[in-house]
């Protein structure tokens, strides 16, 4: 069966820190990962996605993911959070084959300013 | 470009009473999903269509839930009879196939008292 597990599930921290969510799959085939980020009171909306090429990928608002195969890991990372980074953040798992999607139950991230 | 539309936003009823959402998907999205997403949760999926065919509704309580997607486009999602247990925020989304990207409407939040 197909699994998504994210370690954290609040995170807080200041402005300027640096921010790492891990993201961990469970799937017996190859796979797109993505990860979404819901702002209060807006809907999800992507953040970043890989499908294939270089294992690190970018997205919108200086994010960052780096998929390690061998680990069946997508971790999300930013060098610098801001206090408007604060939301909550879903990494997904979707099968080539099947195109059946799997959420993990999220991250809260809290940015103080 | 529209997003995906969803209606009513909020809905409270009675227990053992029914509800219906309805979803407008982004227009030429083949694929349209339904997510029930508990508070602390991740989206879990209900159902998926391609075009106008079930996909997926291996996770739809059947005996109470039922959906459809008229024409291809529309979708309707019904519970009857409504139980506690189904409070949750009912998500409609949409993407080109079902391996890509999957944009989120904001979501219909249902209390069932």
């Amino acid at each position: 069966a197909q699994s998504v597990s994210q370690h954290n599930h609040h995170v807080i921290l200041s402005e300027a820190a640096s921010l790492e969510l891990g993201c961990n799959y469970s799937y017996g085939g190859t796979v797109n990962l993505f990860w979404y980020v819901q702002y209060p009171g807006q809907h999800l909306q992507l953040l970043l996605k890989y499908f294939s090429g270089d294992p690190l990928v970018k997205g919108i608002k200086g994010f960052e993911a780096e998929f390690i195969k061998s680990k069946f890991s997508f971790n999300l990372r930013k060098p610098s959070v801001q206090w408007s980074d604060t939301a909550e953040y879903f990494c997904a798992v979707t099968g080539t084959n099947a195109g059946k999607s799997t959420f993990g139950d999220g991250t809260t991230l809290t940015v103080k300013p | 470009e529209a997003g995906v539309a969803q209606s009513p936003r909020y809905k409270i009823i009675e227990k053992r009473q029914s509800v219906a959402f309805w979803c407008n998907p982004i227009s030429g999205h083949a694929t349209l999903y339904w997510y029930q997403q508990i508070l602390g949760q991740g989206p879990k999926l209900l159902i998926q269509f391609q075009n106008n065919g079930v996909v997926d509704d291996s996770q739809l309580p059947k005996d109470r839930f039922s959906a459809e997607r008229l024409k291809g486009v529309d979708s309707t999602l019904k519970i009857q009879p409504a139980k506690l247990e189904d409070s949750a925020v009912y998500l409609c989304a949409s993407s080109l196939e079902p391996q890509n990207t999957i944009y989120f409407g904001e979501g219909s939040w249902l209390t069932v008292v």
